[in-house]
């Protein structure tokens, strides 16, 4: 089975800090992206990596930064927490060509 | 512009069966993608279509009509455990992104 691992569940954190999510998958994929869901707004696509040191991104990037430095492992950094930043965040997996997303466990993070 | 367009909540019956349309504008297409999500929870991959026609798992199927932009997710023999919120999801470019719906909540009742 695929595994995608959030580094936490659960995150408080004030505002203006610099915030790290962390996401590693074991499958090998080369597709590793990541998500905000808000109530009412759905799945929107911060960020997202083809390959190692490869990134683009996606609707909503602004306020955020990634890093892809090895295969397996997706940061997410929120350079300067503000509180609309408040949200749960999905990290996810896939291959290329018509193959599945699958997701961690997500980060719910509060920005107070 | 993008488009993928559910309805928001349905509510059935546990033994009944219910089906989620989902259609979608979208500027390319590789495959539709179904997504169940329990509340506070992540999506988990139900089924997937890159083809028109049928596919069938257990107790879900999926449908899909390239030409007219169309997909349902079928649930039979409904169960207390399948209330959640389903999503749609559209492989729109050849590097794997997807382009999500908003998600139809389903409410199954004794």
């Amino acid at each position: 089975d695929v595994k995608v691992t959030q580094s936490s569940r659960y995150l408080v954190k004030r505002t203006g800090e610099k915030v790290f999510l962390e996401c590693v998958q074991d499958m090998d994929h080369e597709n590793m992206f990541w998500y905000r869901q808000d109530p009412g707004l759905g799945l929107r696509l911060i960020y997202f990596s083809y390959d190692v040191k490869m990134k683009e991104k996606g609707d909503i990037p602004e306020g955020y930064s990634v890093s892809r430095e090895k295969k397996e492992r997706f940061s997410l950094i929120l350079e300067s927490a503000s509180t609309n930043q408040t949200s749960m965040y999905l990290c996810a997996s896939g291959g290329q060509g018509a193959k599945p997303q699958h997701f961690g466990d997500g980060t719910r993070l509060s920005i107070l | 512009g993008q488009n993928i367009d559910q309805p928001t909540e349905m509510t059935a019956t546990e033994g009944a069966i219910v089906q989620i349309n989902c259609t979608y504008q979208t500027s390319g297409f590789n495959g539709l993608f179904w997504y169940q999500q329990h509340a506070g929870e992540a999506p988990t991959f139900l089924s997937y279509n890159v083809l028109d026609g049928l596919e069938e798992k257990g107790r879900f199927s999926s449908f899909l009509s390239r030409s007219k932009g169309y997909s349902y997710l079928l649930l039979k023999e409904l169960q207390m455990k399948d209330s959640a919120s389903y999503l749609c999801a559209v492989e729109s470019d050849s590097w794997g992104k997807f382009q999500f719906g908003a998600g139809t909540q389903v409410v199954v009742t004794p």
